[in-house]
């Protein structure tokens, strides 16, 4: 079986930082996706990683360990139109993909 | 480059009629996936597609539902027919190795 769990809700001010987790169980891993996704709209496609580490693109970066099964995205300078759902997913060697029932976000003046 | 499209956008029937989407992925992708998503969850893989073979169709209701991507792009998914359950929004996604788009979605209510 394969298990994503991440937290259902989280609150921050705009400006700050925020970290949202993901941890997952798995067999063959083949890489984890992470989604935003604001209401009445479909998941948009935000990171990608396959290896150890951390990947940065602008605003937002987002690390992975392997061998803790574990995933978070990293989101600076919060703006307003963060308030979404953060996605995350993970994808086995079949390119089987499963979700985790997604964060909802929400930014605070 | 356009991206993943689906139609129609909104479709709202009477429950026991049929019903059924459409998909276009990106082009070169040849993995395509239908997932099913309901409020406040993540979407539910109900089938996925190497090309034009169904590789993983274990979560979808094979009573009611059936799918088919003839020629290995176009995808329909079908539902005949329809139940009060089937309420929710319809995705569209293809991949290549090292991402995977969503199409916009069909907001299916079935009354």
């Amino acid at each position: 079986g394969q298990n994503i769990d991440q937290p259902t809700e989280m609150t921050a001010t705009e400006g700050a930082i925020v970290q949202i987790n993901c941890t997952y169980q798995t067999s063959g891993f083949n890489g984890l996706f992470w989604y935003q996704q604001h209401a009445g709209e479909a998941p948009t496609f935000l990171s990608y990683n396959v290896l150890d580490g951390l990947e940065e693109k602008g605003r937002f970066s987002s690390f992975l360990s392997r061998s803790k099964g574990y995933s978070y995205l990293l989101l600076k300078e919060l703006q307003m139109k963060d308030s979404a759902s953060y996605l995350c997913a993970v994808r086995q060697n079949n390119n089987d993909m499963r979700f985790g029932a997604g964060t909802r976000l929400t930014v605070k003046p | 480059e356009a991206g993943v499209v689906q139609s129609p956008r909104y479709k709202i029937i009477e429950k026991k009629q049929p019903v059924a989407f459409w998909c276009n992925p990106i082009s070169g992708h040849n993995t395509l996936y239908w997932y099913r998503q309901n409020l406040g969850q993540g979407p539910e893989l109900l089938i996925r597609y190497e090309n034009e073979e169904a590789v993983d169709d274990s979560q979808l209701p094979k009573d009611r539902f059936s799918a088919e991507r003839l020629k290995g792009v176009d995808s329909t998914l079908k539902i005949q027919p329809a139940e009060l359950g089937d309420s929710a929004v319809y995705l569209c996604a293809s991949s290549s190795p090292y991402e995977q788009y969503f199409g916009p979605g069909t907001r299916l209510t079935v009354t």
